[in-house]
């Protein structure tokens, strides 16, 4: 039983456009969000998070959006840049109860970005 | 300062073998997670320690799965009598504040291969 879903294995997008990311989750509990990025060979890197209590947040060209009622986010990356080709990771976590250390990941999109 | 690091970086073990896993935390970090990624898969939550403490180990697979911090720094996740099924990148996390996700911070993974 998939608690975070990223439904697309793979994105390939063109440099300079849009990549959007899409995440679900079924958990009511969880309450806060996080996107990783993972190279080949290296532990994922913490890329942008958001609250429960927001809808956006926005960090450069990266801006995640949170949808709670349908229980759906997603990262939107622009411009794309060559070197944002990666696996991208998202998580939750259920702040409530005292386990907000502990994340529950999807299983990735890997994107490239095509010069 | 150097990040979070992981020896062996690859381990191939034969079925029914005993490995252990090491992992050197970032320094002065009090809290320590250790997940399991399989192919194709997320990181998935195996256990947390504060200091020494293991204060959730909710997500060890079987009793075959031991970690521990004696000293509130290494850790080791040790493996008992390895199954194909344990063939994964064992992923080791610190952070400063646990209460926070997003300041865990990732090593580079162990990448086991039981044959």
């Amino acid at each position: 039983d998939q608690q975070v879903k990223q439904n697309s294995p793979s994105l390939s997008v063109q440099e300079g456009r849009i990549s959007i990311l899409n995440c679900d989750y079924t958990n009511s509990m969880f309450d806060y969000f996080l996107w990783y990025k993972k190279y080949p060979a290296e532990g994922p890197t913490f890329l942008i998070s958001i609250s429960s209590i927001k809808d956006k947040n926005e960090d450069g060209r990266f801006t995640v959006f949170l949808n709670k009622s349908a229980k759906h986010l997603s990262l939107h990356i622009v411009p794309s840049q060559p070197g944002d080709s990666a696996v991208y990771f998202c998580a939750a976590s259920a702040g409530s109860g005292g386990s907000n250390y502990k994340l529950t990941f999807g299983k990735g999109t890997l994107l490239t970005v095509n010069p | 300062g150097a990040g979070v690091s992981q020896s062996p970086r690859y381990k191939v073990a034969k079925r029914g073998q005993d490995v252990a896993l090491r992992c050197d935390p970032i320094s002065g970090h009090v809290s320590l997670f250790w997940y399991q990624q399989a192919l194709g898969q997320g990181p998935e939550f195996l256990t947390y320690f504060q200091n020494e403490a293991q204060l959730d180990k909710s997500g060890l697979p079987s009793d075959r799965f031991f970690a521990e911090r004696p000293e509130g720094s290494v850790s080791t996740l040790k493996i008992q009598r390895t199954q194909q099924e344990d063939s994964a990148v064992y992923l080791c996390a610190s952070s400063y504040l646990a209460g926070i996700p997003e300041t865990q911070y990732f090593g580079p993974g162990t990448r086991l291969l039981v044959l």
